[in-house]
């Protein structure tokens, strides 16, 4: 069973809306990660966070914004949804870097 | 710049054993993880190696070598349910994890 939940599965959207994609973990973990994977290619990192009111960009962080208000609750927002932006994003949290990573299920975004 | 290295696809038959590699060069090491990815899905967590040698875990087993920058995920006897993408990711010197493309493994009957 998921520990770590993300909302929407599937999300179909028109270019320059503004979107959040909801992620929340009841596992009282403080780090917290978003992950961009298109098909067969690895994971990159958007943005991480280590606690509350604590955030980081990761490598593909220059569209999208984070906030960490509350430990279980890390929502990224795309300000303006491009067609670019069509891909898989995954959450993800954990206790500590070496206890490995939880991933949600992940949203599948498509901008047309 | 930080480069894990394995191979795009392999395929192996139901019953029979495969080894999926990973080289990787990244600045420090904290640790290797191997993930199992099945289509449209999130990876799973199936190892953690820190030291050298070989750690097993039922069906599935992981070998680290340090000096070589090499490791290796060992599956056997291959069930259907095995096929999917197996990803292999580096923890770096600053804790954050380097991820590698990923092996798509085909099994046939």
């Amino acid at each position: 069973e998921a520990d770590i939940y993300q909302t929407p599965r599937y999300l179909v959207i028109g270019t320059g809306k503004k979107i959040t994609l909801e992620c929340s973990q009841t596992m009282g973990h403080d780090k917290m990660y978003w992950y961009q994977q298109d098909p067969g290619m690895e994971l990159h990192l958007i943005h991480y966070s280590y606690g509350v009111n604590s955030t980081e960009k990761g490598d593909l962080s220059s569209e999208s914004t984070v906030s960490r208000i509350r430990t279980e609750h890390f929502p990224l927002t795309l300000e303006s949804a491009r067609p670019s932006h069509t891909s898989q994003y995954l959450c993800a949290s954990s206790e500590k870097e070496n206890y490995g990573y939880t991933f949600g299920s992940g949203t599948r975004l498509t901008v047309v | 710049g930080q480069n894990i290295d394995q191979p795009t696809e392999m395929t192996a038959t139901e019953g029979a054993i495969v080894q999926i590699n990973c080289t990787y060069q990244t600045s420090g090491f904290n640790g290797l993880f191997w993930y199992q990815q099945h289509a449209g899905e999130a990876p799973t967590f199936l190892s953690y190696n820190v030291l050298d040698g070989l750690e097993e875990k039922g069906r599935f087993s992981s070998f680290l070598s340090r000096s070589k920058g090499y490791s290796y995920l060992l599956l056997k006897e291959l069930q259907m349910k095995d096929s999917a993408s197996y990803l292999c990711a580096v923890l770096d010197s600053n804790y954050q994890l380097i991820w590698g493309a990923g092996t798509k493994l085909i099994i046939k009957p």
